[in-house]
């Protein structure tokens, strides 16, 4: 099946620094990456859609000054937590999707985040 | 407004026997259901999708069954093994919604040796 990687798996940081996560679709190339939050014992809640190219859709609620996210090419996508705070410790996912795969988006492994 | 919803957080089974996870959604648009499973701190995995146009579809030990006039769908899985063990999403989207998911909040499932 379609292989989604996320780098890093674990972070830790400081409060007020930014932190980079990585997306990255290995064998396929996908049009379409969304980003989740998960927060323990919780579903997964979609904080942003992003097209190859194109600006990200934020979801109601979710800051796009604070998450920043780019999809510069069809297999790679990036979410930067700008100014992070121990309340944006969670656990973050992507997932990829394209034409190719019609509906099924696949997931990520997760990053977990904690900020001190 | 929860659109999909799983009203049971956990269910127990022995192993060898049937699991059944239900979901049911409120929005008439949705038109492909998939299924998810997740252990703690991965990312979810793919397990099996129905679309609107069928009432079951089946894939080894998994079965999914969706009755589109209670909007109800439900996952079966038999027999259970003690792999089966993790947390299990089901998912919604409707066909012009750019592959958008919608998720239920999950049910934990233990299948006990």
């Amino acid at each position: 099946g379609a292989v989604v990687s996320q780098h890093p798996s674990r972070v830790i940081c400081k409060s007020g620094t930014s932190v980079k996560i990585e997306c990255r679709s290995l064998d396929f190339q996908a049009t379409t990456m969304f980003w989740y939050r998960q927060f323990p014992k919780q579903s997964l809640m979609l904080m942003a859609t992003s097209n190859e190219g194109s600006k990200a859709t934020y979801e109601q609620g979710v800051e796009k000054d604070k998450f920043l996210i780019n999809h510069a090419s069809l297999t790679l996508s990036t979410l930067t937590v700008t100014s992070a705070h121990p309340e944006d410790s969670s656990f973050y996912i992507c997932s990829a999707s394209s034409s190719a795969i019609q509906e099924t988006q696949y997931f990520g492994p997760g990053t977990r985040l904690l900020v001190l | 407004d929860q659109q999909v919803k799983q009203n049971s957080p956990s269910l127990s089974v022995q192993e060898g026997r049937i699991s059944i996870l239900n979901c049911d959604y409120t929005n008439s648009m949705f038109d492909y259901f998939l299924w998810y499973k997740k252990y703690p701190a991965e990312g979810p995995t793919f397990l099996i999708s129905i679309s609107s146009i069928k009432d079951k579809n089946e894939d080894g030990r998994f079965t999914v069954f969706l009755n589109k006039s209670a909007k109800h769908l439900s996952l079966h899985i038999v027999p259970s093994q003690p792999g089966d063990s993790a947390v299990y999403f089901c998912a919604a989207s409707a066909g012009n919604a750019g592959n958008m998911l919608t998720f239920g909040g999950g049910t934990r499932l233990m299948v006990k040796p």
